[in-house]
């Protein structure tokens, strides 16, 4: 069974950091797109970052850029989110998300069940 | 950023009915779109990729249409599980963006 499973969330301090990660196992993950997809509880989905299959090719929302690292390690089918200088507006649900096939990029067929982040004093 | 607006925010519909979800690009997008629908508390699951193809496994009764900015979502006759909110997503562009959600309710 194709599985994503995320940790690390919790609650944070403004400026504080948290790192995330999401195992992923029943697929070849190292030849898959990755992806972090946030969405505020009872709001809409917001894209975070990308990542190729060998961590050579990252993007960011201009939202995280500067602030978040997205990066993995295919040795341990496992992707991560480092988020450094948290504000109140990066609490969120954070998904991890698989793309749909090795060549359509973009668009998402397996999701995590989501990691809560809360910044807040 | 491509901003995607989608319409209604929300709608009331009985079972067996026919439903429409609009979504509109502010560029062209040509046909680089996806529906996904979303269930309380889980994530949200892909029903249209490319614009009108429908995902395995997804019901006949969904449908996605359209191309260049203007798409449709259609739900040909309504059933009691397909409550939840419905977003479409742009991927023509590096920095992909959802729509801002329509939430469907049964009458």
């Amino acid at each position: 069974e194709v599985q994503l499973v995320e940790s690390g969330g919790g609650l944070v301090q403004p400026g504080g950091s948290l790192r995330l990660s999401c195992a992923a196992s029943g697929f070849t993950f190292n030849i898959y797109w990755m992806h972090w997809v946030r969405q505020v509880p009872g709001k809409g989905l917001v894209w975070v970052a990308r990542i190729d299959s060998d961590g050579r090719s990252v993007n960011y929302a201009d939202s995280v850029k500067g602030r978040f690292t997205i990066s993995r390690d295919n040795a341990k089918n496992t992707l991560y989110l480092q988020m450094n200088s948290l504000r109140a507006e990066d609490t969120a649900v954070y998904f991890c998300v698989r793309d749909k096939t090795i060549v359509i990029h973009d668009t998402f067929d397996t999701w995590g069940q989501g990691t809560m982040v809360t910044v807040s004093s | 950023d491509i901003q995607m607006t989608q319409s209604p925010s929300s709608l009331s519909a009985s079972v067996g009915d026919r439903v429409t979800i609009t979504c509109q690009a502010s560029q062209d997008i040509t046909n680089y779109l996806n529906w996904y629908q979303q269930k309380p508390g889980k994530p949200p699951k892909l029903l249209i990729y490319d614009a009108s193809n429908l995902e395995t496994g997804v019901p006949s009764r969904f449908s996605g249409s359209g191309s260049g900015t203007d798409f449709t979502l259609t739900i040909s006759s309504l059933q009691p599980e397909d409550i939840g909110t419905y977003y479409c997503q742009q991927f023509d562009d590096l920095l992909l963006t959802f729509g801002g959600g329509t939430k469907v309710e049964i009458k």
